[in-house]
């Protein structure tokens, strides 16, 4: 059973700082990696999409990266911005075709 | 395409009522999940439905609770009766797995969710 896990659960900066979240899945066998971004009391909003084949996918200020074969993905931020204050959950889609989700990272990014 | 929709944006009900919650997904998307999140459990995958048709249906915590999904346009899940442990929101998630290996490009679109309070 795939399991994915998320690092750290929390995470509190100051504006402008660069940020790594990351994801760990315990089933490399996989379709693709999908990070969203979730603002309290709303519903789930794709980040970013990264198919098994690919190695990174990078959206304005966004950049992530896969590695399969150690099961890990990473979301880099840059220079963070207090609007960036979410939850960042990353789903992994697997043989079966059900996403499977980590716990989410909770970012509070100061002025 | 307006997105996967769901009504109502919020119930609030009392203990022993029955609670209906929709959905309508992206048009021409063949797979449906059903989520629940609370704080405590995080994101909590209920039944999914490929074509119209319930795959997996492990999640559903109790027989209190069922989905069905009559056309592929729309779906629902229905609580009967409700109890206050429910409250939670509720996720309704589309995507386009289809044939050919087009599976990895596929993207889960979420709709804005239902928080249900049982009281």
């Amino acid at each position: 059973k795939q399991e994915v896990t998320q690092i750290p659960a929390a995470l509190s900066v100051p504006e402008g700082e660069n940020l790594v979240l990351n994801c760990s899945f315990t089933d490399s066998a996989i379709y693709n990696l999908q990070w969203f971004r979730q603002d309290p009391g709303k519903g789930l909003t794709s980040l970013l999409l990264i198919q098994s084949s690919q190695r990174e996918q990078t959206s304005g200020r966004l950049n992530a990266s896969l590695d399969k074969s150690s099961g890990r993905s990473t979301l880099y931020i840059a220079a963070s911005q207090p609007g960036d204050s979410a939850t960042y959950l990353c789903a992994v889609l697997g043989g079966s075709y059900i996403p499977t989700f980590g716990r989410g990272t909770s970012l509070i990014v100061h002025p | 395409d307006a997105g996967v929709i769901q009504s109502p944006r919020h119930e609030v009900t009392e203990m022993g009522q029955e609670v209906t919650l929709r959905c309508k997904p992206i048009s021409g998307h063949d797979y449906l999940f059903w989520y629940r999140q609370t704080m405590m459990r995080g994101l909590e995958l209920l039944i999914y439905f490929n074509n119209n048709v319930p795959i997996d249906d492990s999640g559903m915590p109790e027989d209190r609770f069922s989905a069905k999904m009559p056309n592929a346009s729309f779906s629902t899940l229905k609580i009967q009766p409700s109890e206050p442990r429910d409250s939670a929101v509720y996720f309704c998630a589309s995507s386009l797995v289809g044939t050919g290996g087009i599976a990895g490009a596929n993207v889960l679109t979420f709709g804005a969710g239902s928080r249900l309070t049982v009281l």
